[in-house]
């Protein structure tokens, strides 16, 4: 079975902060997305890589930052936490090609007080 | 350009009785396909694609959609509803034609759907 795990389920952190989610997939995809979901929303694309020291912007990439020096891993940092920051995060990844589906993995509720 | 409707935001069915829950597409070339299931505080989960062929896709959990070209639809339906389908589901596609954005599907805002007992 993939497996694309999250760093926490939940988190709580204050403004300011700096913060890190991490995403490790064990299935040797190539393609790794940082999603947040809010309600009536949907999933809006934050940061998105194809390989390991790449990463494109995706819809809302403003306060946020990734890394990705490993192929399994891909990290979403964000470097000074805000309150309009507080949201579902959901890590996925792929293998390249397009006809490919996306496994998610558990979502972490991130809270800024 | 690619994007995705949901129409409803939340889809009521009786348990037994068949569900539909709608889904319509805009692309520039041919589309890829996918619908996924959310339950409470999880992730997705793929349920099915259509990627090319035969019209109707079957999936997982009983669940299957049929490719409509002509109305640029893609409707998840099941025949016989039950109450652990409840869950969220959302429609996504790619265009086949984008280059560079064709690893990025766009997703649907979700659809919510109740299936009373």
């Amino acid at each position: 079975d993939v497996k694309v795990t999250q760093s926490s389920r939940y988190l709580v952190k204050r403004t300011g902060e700096k913060v890190f989610l991490e995403c490790v997939q064990d299935m040797d995809h190539e393609n790794m997305f940082w999603y947040r979901q809010d309600p009536g929303l949907g999933l809006r694309l934050i940061y998105f890589s194809y390989d390991v020291k790449m990463k494109e912007k995706g819809d809302i990439p403003e306060g946020y930052s990734v890394s990705r020096e490993k192929k399994e891993r891909f990290s979403l940092i964000l470097e000074s936490a805000s309150t309009n920051q507080t949201s579902m995060y959901l890590c996925a990844s792929s293998f390249l090609q397009a006809i490919n589906e996306q496994f998610f993995g558990p979502g972490t509720r991130l809270t800024v007080l | 350009a690619q994007s995705v409707a949901q129409p409803e935001d939340q889809v009521n069915v009786a348990e037994g009785n068949p569900l539909t829950v709608k889904c319509t597409y805009s692309v520039s070339g041919n589309p890829y396909l996918f619908w996924y299931v959310q339950y409470p505080n999880r992730g997705l989960q793929f349920l099915l694609k259509y990627i090319t062929g035969d019209n109707l896709v079957k999936g997982s959990y009983g669940f299957e959609a049929e490719f409509n070209k002509s109305q640029t639809s893609f409707h998840l339906k099941k025949p016989s509803a039950l109450v652990s389908d409840s869950a969220l589901y959302f429609c996504a596609v790619r265009d086949t034609t984008s280059s560079g954005g064709s690893y990025i599907p766009t997703f649907g805002r979700g659809t919510s759907l109740i299936v009373h007992p």
